[in-house]
């Protein structure tokens, strides 16, 4: 069964917007990633954030954790037409190795 | 250096055959995780090695699947008379260790049941 739940679904920008996905999550957490795939494919890792941290960033992302909320957010600025994929989140449950994936939202950024 | 792999990238099997489905991890990492992806969905867990034991297996959807990990690097997952619902793409994951770290993906297989 799905933990996180990704909202919106789909996002359609322009490029040079920025771009915020949200995730929420149902049980208690050591932490929370974040990670893209392309056509369907391999994931790949963006960033990881713990569940003592509120905010992280890399690069032109940036990942905030509510865990009184039991949410998550990543934001992508100054969006590239390279940045269009599908964005997971993936809580480990508390479980320190399994992760439990969103459904994802499929971020398109038009040139 | 190289990454996770996965061999075949594609498999089509008629229904009620018999199909292995490979991973290299990265060299090192003692974790390893199978993952299973419908189309529109996010990955769920299917099962997880440390070294060569199956550490958690409560992912696997029935006793057709099965999977493998020797000696602690290569794995196999095997699913037996395959059946329709069975057609998804199956990933592959490592990581150094099997708590706190981030995984790192294989292309994945697209396995398609006829």
């Amino acid at each position: 069964s799905q933990q996180g739940e990704e909202d919106p679904q789909a996002l359609s920008i322009q490029e040079g917007e920025n771009a915020t996905m949200n995730c929420s999550y149902k049980t208690s957490i050591n932490n929370l990633q974040w990670y893209r795939q392309n056509s369907g494919r391999g994931l790949v890792h963006l960033i990881l954030i713990r569940s003592n941290e509120r905010e992280k960033h890399s690069g032109r992302l940036r990942v905030t954790l509510d865990t009184s909320k039991k949410s998550s957010s990543l934001l992508i600025t100054a969006s590239r037409a390279a940045d269009t994929a599908s964005y997971f989140c993936a809580t480990d449950a508390g479980s320190s190795y399994k992760l439990i994936f969103g459904s994802g939202t499929r971020l398109l950024v038009r040139p | 250096g190289a990454g996770v792999s996965q061999t075949p990238s594609n498999k089509v099997t008629e229904k009620g055959k018999y199909v292995e489905l490979r991973c290299d991890p990265i060299s090192g990492h003692t974790a390893l995780y199978w993952y299973r992806q419908s189309l529109g969905q996010g990955p769920e867990f299917l099962i997880y090695f440390q070294g060569t034991g199956a550490a958690d297996d409560s992912g696997l959807p029935n006793d057709r699947f099965f999977a493998v990990r020797p000696e602690g690097s290569v794995s196999t997952l095997k699913i037996q008379r395959t059946e329709r619902g069975d057609s998804a793409v199956y990933l592959c994951a490592s990581s150094p260790s099997g708590s706190g770290y981030e995984q790192y993906f294989g292309p994945g297989t697209r396995l398609t049941v006829t």
